[in-house]
């Protein structure tokens, strides 16, 4: 049983389009994170979303739209898909403060 | 502002005792440690709360020292499955639920 599932796994699309990745855990989980790695393995936190309640909005372009339909789920959208945004996106998830957090085993986004 | 970490690469043979440091310009409420191996999702090590506090992991563990706003990571006698880039996770005081990571730390261990 997979406690963070993201996907597709792999993501390869061209400049402009709009694509989705999907995360879901199954740990009971109150807290669902987006965090981006680049090519230089930088990890850096995109949003953090609380029972379905966004928390955390670090400087993301608007072409990022991150929902949550519950508190299992969180999704990421974007538009208009420019070359900067290839990277590998995780999604991640904690119980409460003061613990760990599960990473999904990431989508790799290339953008042609 | 991102954490520091050193040293940036180290190799070392099986065996061998390493210790990777993470420093924060900022007051830090808790630090996390984390491993990657390539390909794969980072995978959480530990967590320390408070200034001074050290936790074990086999043959892994970690300090916290509030005061300096450091971590130290120290691995010993080491095994191929140390092998790995080592993030530390640092969330500031008043800025929890938002865990910053390090600049990373590549260990690679050789027979």
């Amino acid at each position: 049983d997979t406690a963070v599932s993201q996907t597709p796994k792999y993501l390869v699309t061209q400049m402009g389009n709009d694509k989705s990745i999907k995360c879901e855990q199954n740990l009971g989980h109150d807290t669902m994170y987006w965090y981006k790695q680049d090519s230089k393995k930088f990890l850096k936190i995109m949003f953090s979303y609380n029972n379905k309640e966004l928390i955390i909005n670090e400087t993301v372009p608007n072409r990022f739209s991150p929902k949550s339909p519950d508190k299992a789920h969180l999704n990421l959208h974007i538009n208009s898909l420019e070359l900067g945004d290839s990277a590998v996106y995780f999604c991640a998830s904690s119980h409460k403060q003061r613990q760990g957090y599960t990473f999904g085993s990431g989508t790799r986004l290339t953008v042609v | 502002q991102q954490p520091v970490q050193s040293p940036q690469a180290v190799i070392l043979r099986e065996g061998e005792d390493a210790v990777i440091n993470c420093s924060s310009s900022k007051a830090l409420y808790s630090v996390h440690w984390y491993r990657q191996k390539h390909g794969e999702a980072p995978v959480f090590l530990m967590i320390l709360l408070k200034g001074g506090e050290q936790k074990g992991h086999d043959k892994i563990s970690a300090s916290f020292n509030e005061k300096k706003q450091q971590s130290s990571l120290y691995l010993t006698a080491s095994q191929l499955s140390y092998s790995g880039t080592y993030f530390c996770g640092t969330e500031a005081r008043g800025a929890t639920n938002k865990l910053i990571f390090g600049t990373g730390t590549l260990l690679a261990v050789q027979p």
